[in-house]
Formats: C-alpha cells, structure tokens, sequence
C-alpha cells in the first residue's frame, strides 16, 4: 500500500508555456500533500503544503502567483507551474500524508516525481 | 542558524560490510526523525522513523540510532549489497510544523562487489 503516483514523469515545454503537474494517492486518502523541488545533485526543497479545501501554504521564497497548487480531493493534488522559464527547469516531487489506517501517519510517501524542461 | 548535515562525500565499500551513513542537526527539535532512501531519477522511498524518544530502531539489515543529545543519527545497512547503492537521505520532523519534512542533501553510498 501507500502508492502515489505523478503525471506527466516528464516534460519538455517552451518558455512561457505552463505546465500541470499531477500528484495522486493510489490507495489511501491523504490529509496533506507536499511538493518539493530538486536540482542535481542537491537535497529536495519543500516549496509548498497544501491541505484538502484549503489554500496551500508556501514556503519563503517560493511565489504562489508562479506555481499554482490546487488540492481538489483527498487523492489529488496538481502543481502548475505557469509561464515556465529554463531556469524553472527542475525535478518536481510530490508526497502524500495518510489520513489514517494501515500504513504509517508520520510518514510521507513519495512520487516517482516529474522532469521539467523549459527551453 | 538550523543546519541538517549529511556525510558530503560519497561513500564507497566492499560488498558485506557495513555502512554507516551521519545525520548531524543544529538547532532544531525534531520530533522524528527518518530516512529515506532515493535512485537516480526517482522519488525518495521511506525507509525508517525513528521518535525522539527512541534510542534504536531496526528493520532487517537496517538500523537506526538517535542521540537527541549528540544532534546525531546513524544509519546502518549490515552485510551490505550492490543493490544497497543509492543516495540517503535523513530528514527531520519538526514539532508543530504540520508533518513538513527539512531534508539533509544526501548521502551517496556505492557498494562494490
């Protein structure tokens, strides 16, 4: 159990296109989802929290107008990061909190993340 | 300042011996911490949890300790394989943050045959 996938696994897009990234939690609902950034060889930085029915919450530094979070149900989550520049280009990552049941509360699970291009 | 360390070089052993990986923080008071285990390319995979008042935690080849006094925990993966290599990495959960993880940049562990 505790399966979150993510659409697209990557995608290549032309500066100021915008891109939705989707984060969905297979087989347990989630009270919180996480998205995260990664550039090569560094450590995943958290850029926002988003509860179900609740605007998210950014983490400093991170511009809200510029990446989009819309948690629409327990399951879903989606990221969109609008009028992409090259320097936007990264590894998006999502997780997932369990609301509850048979796998762990404390913990989060992970998607097999999306890769960004934007030439 | 808060500051979550890792080993910053790679770490390179014989197959079935012991890793041992180091997550070293500063300032802050995590109420778990825990590792997760991340491939090239991939999203991270959780590994262990560890509370603050946990001493060890074992999981097969795994183990886990927590000093909350020392700011350290130590990773180990016991009679290790090549499969074992990837990237390690800790990450702290903070009192009252709402689950938000602060991640350590990672370990690079490779074990040859």
């Amino acid at each position: 159990g505790a399966v979150v996938s993510q659409h697209p696994s990557r995608v290549i897009c032309k500066s100021g296109t915008s891109v939705k990234i989707e984060c969905r939690s297979l087989d347990f609902q989630a009270t919180t989802m996480f998205w995260y950034r990664q550039f090569p060889k560094q450590s995943l930085m958290l850029m926002a929290t988003s509860n179900e029915g609740s605007k998210a919450t950014y983490e400093q530094g991170v511009e809200k107008d510029k990446f989009l979070i819309n948690h629409a149900s327990l399951t879903l989550s989606t990221l969109t990061v609008t009028s992409a520049h090259p320097e936007d280009s990264s590894f998006y990552i999502c997780s997932a909190t369990p609301a509850g049941g048979r796998v762990l509360t404390d913990t989060q699970y992970f998607g097999p993340g999306t890769r960004l291009t934007v030439l | 300042s808060q500051k979550i360390e890792q080993n910053s070089e790679a770490l390179n052993i014989q197959e079935g011996k012991t890793a041992t990986l180091t997550c070293n923080y500063t300032n802050y008071s995590p109420a778990y911490l825990q590792w997760y285990r991340q491939d090239p390319g991939r999203g991270p995979v959780f590994l262990l949890l560890i509370r603050e008042n946990e001493k060890e935690k074992r999981k097969e080849r795994l183990k886990v300790t927590f000093d909350t006094t020392l700011k350290q925990s130590l990773f180990h993966i016991t009679a290790s394989q090549p499969a074992d290599s990837a990237t390690y990495l800790c990450a702290l959960d903070i009192y009252n943050q709402g689950g938000k993880l602060i991640f350590g940049q990672g370990t690079e562990l490779s074990v040859k045959p």
